[in-house]
């Protein structure tokens, strides 16, 4: 599996402001995701953090609101801009990589996440 | 637009007892995970199916694919308190790019 951490863990954040979340993983990966949980909810895809190049948004999500930088091949950032109430929610980063232990194809990881409240 | 439906979305099963999480997904997709999910957890990978027909088993816990009915099934034997816990299921909706679409979630909770 891969190791990926996140920062913060979690914070609370007052409306208005901005927030950065930093994903790093522990070896070069070259498919990098970051995904929204909100409140008891599924998880929705916000974006694919591509290295050298702008993220590629789904839809409903827009650059303005959320900008990913992806400097390198093991480091992304995802910012939450303007934030109000309904932006409380788990943001996840995730990466692709081989499974050796599973039969050497792709599986997708997840980082621990960050808890984001907003007052 | 790739939909991701799962059945039931909340499982509350005595120790024991056997039973099946259901995952229907609306368009063709090869590759379908199985996530584990404890609260204030992240998503914890149990499975990566690859091919119609795939079965595999870890445990008490087996996922099997059938990619023609478009259906992917978690079945859990002899359930015991530690399987409590929310599953998804996610299907790769983007020709495996990566791009996860995932189902509502399952939420089980195992009584001793």
């Amino acid at each position: 599996s891969a190791v990926i951490s996140q920062k913060p863990s979690r914070d609370i954040c007052q409306r208005g402001t901005s927030l950065t979340i930093q994903c790093q993983v522990d070896s070069q990966v070259t498919m990098m995701f970051w995904y929204r949980q909100q409140p008891g909810q599924s998880l929705t895809l916000i974006a694919t953090a591509n290295q050298g190049s702008e993220a590629t948004y789904e839809s409903g999500f827009v650059i303005d609101k959320f900008p990913i930088s992806r400097p390198n091949l093991t480091f992304s950032t995802l910012t939450v801009s303007n934030m109000s109430p309904e932006d409380s929610s788990i943001y996840l980063c995730s990466v692709v990589r081989l499974a050796p232990n599973r039969g050497f194809y792709n599986e997708q990881f997840f980082g621990p996440g960050t808890r984001l409240t907003v007052l | 637009e790739l939909k991701v439906e799962q059945n039931p979305l909340f499982l509350s099963m005595q120790e024991g007892k056997n039973y099946t999480i259901y995952c229907n997904y609306s368009t063709t997709s090869d590759r379908l995970y199985w996530y584990r999910q404890d609260p204030g957890k992240s998503l914890e990978s149990l499975f990566v199916l690859l091919s119609n027909g795939a079965v595999k088993q870890e445990g008490r816990l087996m996922a099997s694919l059938d990619t023609k009915a478009r259906l992917s099934t978690l079945h859990i034997t002899a359930a015991v308190h530690d399987l409590s816990a929310t599953y998804f299921c996610a299907v790769d909706g983007s020709g495996n790019t990566g791009k996860l679409i995932f189902g509502q979630g399952t939420t089980l909770q195992v009584k001793p």
